[in-house]
Parts: structure tokens; sequence; C-alpha cells
């Protein structure tokens, strides 16, 4: 059972380049989101998901956009990175909005 | 504004003893808390919650309580054990999101 998987682990990219940081759950969770996690400011939620086809913004979307087309993913694009966008990136499950997160093993994104 | 935090960046403790990790919130609104545990390179995982309508909630060597009047909450980890050294987060939710505190860094000294 593999749970939350992260794809990629690191990445680096350049002001402006754009890329998709990938999510994938195996628990047939229907709630899913995305958190960055900077130094002294925890865990802020990014977007989130309450089922395929349905995403809402969290705390700190700007930069960002989601989609949910099935079940199993949730991936995170950035369009055009800034370097505020440093960050590590968490993806999070659970069986329903308000239980308990699963989260992933994270991405750490520089943007130069 | 941090409506969850955690005052204490670090916690040293020796093996076997209690450690305490303390959190605040200023929501009135916030009926759940969790406390997540995260080891470097990972992601946090669940460690226990509990519900606004309780006040202690135990499982195994971990007790959270919460005390509603003065907006806190704290982790007890007893005995402590080296395994247990990591970042522990507490989190708080009114039903539509989770929002998580700094953490507090905990070195249990075999």
């Amino acid at each position: 059972n593999a749970g939350v998987t992260q794809t990629p682990k690191f990445q680096v990219l350049k002001t402006g380049q754009s890329m998709t940081l990938q999510c994938a759950q195996d628990m047939n969770h229907e709630y899913m989101s995305w958190y960055r996690q900077d130094p002294g400011m925890g865990l802020r939620l990014i977007h989130y998901s309450v089922g395929a086809g349905i995403t809402d913004q969290g705390e700190v979307p700007n930069g960002y956009n989601v989609s949910r087309s099935t079940t199993e993913d949730f991936p995170l694009r950035l369009l055009s990175a800034a370097p505020s966008q440093t960050s590590v990136y968490f993806c999070a499950s659970s069986y329903i909005l308000g239980s308990p997160l699963h989260f992933g093993n994270g991405t750490r994104l520089t943007v130069t | 504004d941090q409506q969850v935090k955690q005052n204490s960046p670090s916690l040293s403790v020796q093996e076997g003893r209690i450690s305490i990790l303390n959190c605040d919130y200023t929501n009135s609104m916030f009926d759940y808390f969790l406390w997540y545990k995260k080891y470097p390179a990972e992601g946090p995982t669940f460690l226990i919650s509990i519900s606004s309508i309780k006040d202690k909630n135990e499982d195994g060597r971990f007790t959270v309580f919460l005390n509603k009047s003065a907006k806190h909450l704290s982790l007890h980890i007893v005995p402590s054990q080296p395994g247990d050294s990591a970042v522990y987060f507490c989190a708080a939710s009114a039903g539509n999101q989770f929002y998580f505190g700094t953490g507090t860094s905990l070195t249990v000294i075999p």
C-alpha cells in the first residue's frame, strides 16, 4: 500500500518556468490537498479538492493551479515560477473533509 | 496572522522522562485538534486527535489535553523514547480546513 506518492522529490526551476508537481493516492480518499511548508510559517493550504471535478482555494492559492480529473490524482501546476515559491510542498489526502490527513513525503522546490 | 501557535521551537528531554509540547490557538470556532509527527525528509504522520467536546484523549504513551477556556492544547509523551525525536505539529480545524502551527523539534536524549 503506497499511500500518498509525490513526484519529483527535488526540483530546481528558473524564474518564469512552469512545472507540475504530481500527487497520487491509492486509498480511495475523496479529499486531497496541497500544502507548502516555509520556515517560521508552518504548513499552509494552497488548494484542495473534496472529490473528482471539484477544487477550491486554500490560504495561499496565488500562482498555483490544480485540477482533479480522477479520485487518485491531484497535480499542482506552477505556471510561471517565482523565487517566492521556493518551498517544500506536501500533498495530503483523507477519507473525507475534516478527517486526519495522510501526507506524502514532499517535493523540495527551489526557484532561482 | 497565525491562528495556531507553537511558541517553543525546540525541546530537549531525557529518555524516560515526560515530554510536554504546547500549542495555542486564537479561533474559538476550532472544534477539532490534531498532533502530527514529522521525521526529516518525510511527510507529517498523524499521531492523535481530540474533539472540542472532550478535554483529554489518550493513546498509549501519548495524551492530548485541551483547555478550551485558555485556547490551549498540549501533548504529553510518557515515557519519552529516542525514537520520539522529531518535529511535532499541532493543527486545528473548524471543519473546512486545517491550520497548522510552526512545529516544535523534540530531542530525546538517551
